[in-house]
């Protein structure tokens, strides 16, 4: 089992609300990504971080913002949310070791925008 | 709302046949590479890796190939079973401290009793 956590596991939530999705993980790893993922379809890395104090857009845009003040914690805000926000958001984390090394992914979270 | 890229592939098998699950990967730098599985619900699940120095792997009824000339990636399952449904993904790393794991598009397995 990973020590990687998520919450909520489902929110449903109004149109224009602020949410922030929760990320912990225990294992000193250096490296967290956030992932978006629609039902039977392809993950898209919308945001990464190298460590404390680093944060990255990645390869999707996203509306989304993150920060990363501590080493085992990344939330992910949305200011307002939409419609078009609703789908799964999967977090991650890595070591940085020289020769790469698995990431492991916590349960993610269902969001639901109406 | 509007859903984001493609939708998966499907691989439908008989259970107890053998599956093989491909995938090209982008980066000939990658010397990394790993198979996830995602079952409905959950986040991927780790389950073999494999450097660019070796050509194959072997875990419990699993293997993976690599083919660096090509820049393909296989998984094979031996004789699939119903909890072997689910999304596979693959994901390549150059073997770079600072750089990111990238994700392939994925297939679906499903496997008929």
């Amino acid at each position: 089992e990973a020590d990687i956590y998520q919450t909520p596991r489902y929110l449903v939530i109004g149109t224009g609300k602020k949410i922030t999705l929760e990320c912990s993980q225990t294992m000193g790893h250096d490296k967290m990504y956030w992932y978006q993922q629609d039902p039977g379809m392809e993950l898209h890395l919308i945001h990464y971080s190298y460590g404390v104090n680093s944060t990255e857009k990645g390869d999707l845009s996203s509306e989304s913002t993150v920060s990363r003040i501590r080493t085992e914690h990344f939330p992910l805000t949305l200011e307002s949310a939409r419609p078009s926000h609703t789908s799964q958001y999967l977090c991650a984390s890595s070591a940085s070791i020289r020769d790469g090394t698995e990431a492991f992914f916590g349960q993610g979270t269902r969001l639901t925008v109406v | 709302g509007e859903s984001v890229g493609l939708h998966l592939p499907t691989l439908s098998v008989q259970e107890g046949d053998n599956s093989i699950i491909n995938c090209a990967y982008s980066n000939s730098a990658s010397d990394y590479f790993i198979w996830y599985k995602q079952e409905s619900g959950k986040g991927p699940q780790f389950i073999i890796d494999i450097r660019s120095n070796m050509d194959k792997r072997q875990g419990q009824r699993v293997t993976v190939l690599l083919n660096k000339t090509v820049k393909h990636l296989s998984l094979q399952i031996a004789a699939t079973q119903p909890g072997d449904s689910a999304v596979y993904f693959c994901a390549e790393n150059m073997g770079n401290a600072g750089n990111m794991l990238t994700f392939g598009g994925g297939t679906r397995l499903m496997v008929k009793p």
